[in-house]
């Protein structure tokens, strides 16, 4: 079942600004990972953040996880136009195996 | 490496036909999964394969029959196709933490 949920469904920046978008999920976890799709294609592995860990940084990429609130965001700093796409968190059930839950993305416009 | 492949790239189809969508993946992962998207449904799972010989069925199921040939190749088939497929299908492999996703196949089924 989809776990995860992204807020906002959609954001529209600048260039230069930050954007952050959030992921909540219900059941316990053993990771978070978020994703990105540009239009058309399929998607892409961006970070992963496990159940013990509360930040990590990729680049301009900072996530943060709180399991207490079953929460997750992740900030992109300094915006570029090339970072339009859809971002997907997806949750890593403890226990399910191999599957991982989806959200349903939050579309992301910068521009120019 | 060419990672995920995935033909065909697009498809029409008459309800009622059948068709094999087929996956490929050089990177020697044991787990590979389906997917369909739709507009604001975002990725919902249809079959997985944890290893080469088995098959598991996700969120959604009903309409598809899958095929883990070996363990490089994945393939979903639709054995009467209805309107509500109308998607995008996804395939993907995962090695011990990341899914690596193919270009998607768009099926429009009329």
């Amino acid at each position: 079942s989809q776990q995860g949920e992204e807020d906002p469904q959609a954001l529209s920046i600048q260039e230069g600004e930050n954007a952050t978008m959030n992921c909540s999920y219900k059941t316990s976890i053993n990771n978070l990972q978020w994703y990105r799709q540009n239009s058309g294609r399929g998607l892409v592995h961006l970070i992963l953040i496990r159940s013990n860990e509360r930040e990590k940084h990729s680049g301009r990429l900072r996530v943060t996880l709180d399991t207490s609130k079953k929460s997750s965001s992740l900030l992109i700093t300094a915006s570029r136009a090339a970072d339009t796409a859809s971002y997907f968190c997806a949750t890593d059930p403890a226990g399910s195996g191999y599957a991982l839950n989806f959200g349903k993305g939050t579309s992301l416009l910068v521009t120019p | 490496n060419a990672g995920v492949t995935q033909t065909p790239k697009f498809q029409v189809l008459k309800t009622g036909q059948s068709m094999t969508l087929q996956c490929a993946q050089d990177m020697n992962h044991n787990s590979m999964y389906w997917y369909r998207q739709d507009p604001g449904m975002g990725l919902r799972l249809i079959y997985y394969s944890a290893s080469e010989g088995t098959t598991d069925k996700g969120e959604v199921p009903n309409g598809y029959n899958v095929s883990r040939l070996n363990k490089r190749e994945f393939s979903l088939r639709l054995e009467s196709a209805a309107p509500s497929q109308t998607s995008v299908y996804f395939c993907a492999s995962m090695d011990l933490v990341a899914q690596y996703f193919g270009p998607g196949t768009r099926l429009l089924v009329l």
